[in-house]
């Protein structure tokens, strides 16, 4: 079984809808990120935790929220999805005394018509 | 800011050509490195990484060498094949209040032809 999951996979919205995206984690890391990739871009952080009761926003953090429910459940929310939020969406984990390393979940291509 | 920059894609090779991908970093103090592969319909994973100047990241037959004076970290194979085709990302993380977070450049496609 994959360490880093993502759910769902695929999602189609429509404009103002409320869509939430999951992801679980088995590797026992404390931090989790969140980031969305457009073409050209690169990875953008969108929201990172490293802790239970740590949430801090990243560069993009407008139009989302998250909630760390556990240590291993991290999940991310559109309040209100637009269009210009159709993208590829990451989850990753990495264990904040070690060497850095993410580990990134499988992602979860999201459209919002 | 922190900031990564990579070559421009997409870069299309001949089996057992030899590959360059290019990235140059800014960053306040002393960056760690990493180079991280997307393979189709993969999230990324970690290909190799430099945590102090002059260090040689190197896995699967691709290296990269730190270098502090030049600000660069480009990523080389000597001999690629068709199984390397995936997106290639410089990223940095730089210590301080970034702690912990990666700046990712904006990946490179990489197509391998028999």
């Amino acid at each position: 079984d994959a360490d880093v999951t993502q759910t769902p996979r695929n999602r189609i919205t429509k404009t103002g809808k409320r869509i939430m995206l999951e992801c679980s984690q088995t590797k026992g890391h404390d931090r989790m990120y969140w980031y969305r990739q457009d073409p050209g871009l690169g990875l953008r952080l969108i929201y990172y935790s490293f802790d239970v009761k740590d949430i801090n926003k990243g560069e993009i953090s407008d139009g989302y929220s998250v909630s760390r429910q556990a240590q291993a459940k991290f999940s991310l929310s559109l309040e209100s999805a637009i269009p210009n939020q159709t993208a590829l969406y990451f989850c990753a984990t990495s264990w904040g005394t070690s060497t850095d390393t993410q580990y990134f979940g499988p992602g979860t291509r999201l459209t919002v018509l | 800011g922190n900031s990564v920059t990579q070559m421009e894609g997409p870069v299309t090779l001949s089996e057992e050509a030899f590959l360059t991908i290019n990235c140059t970093y800014t960053a306040t103090g002393y960056p760690s490195l990493f180079w991280y592969v997307q393979y189709p319909g993969e999230g990324l994973q970690l290909l190799l990484k430099a945590t102090k100047a002059d260090d040689k990241g190197s896995n699967k037959g691709f290296e990269a060498t730190y270098r502090k004076e030049t600000t660069s970290f480009h990523l080389e194979k000597g001999s690629v094949q068709v199984s390397d085709s995936a997106v290639y990302f410089c990223a940095l993380r730089a210590g301080g209040t970034s702690y912990g977070k990666l700046t990712f450049g904006q990946g490179t496609i990489l197509t391998v032809h028999p």
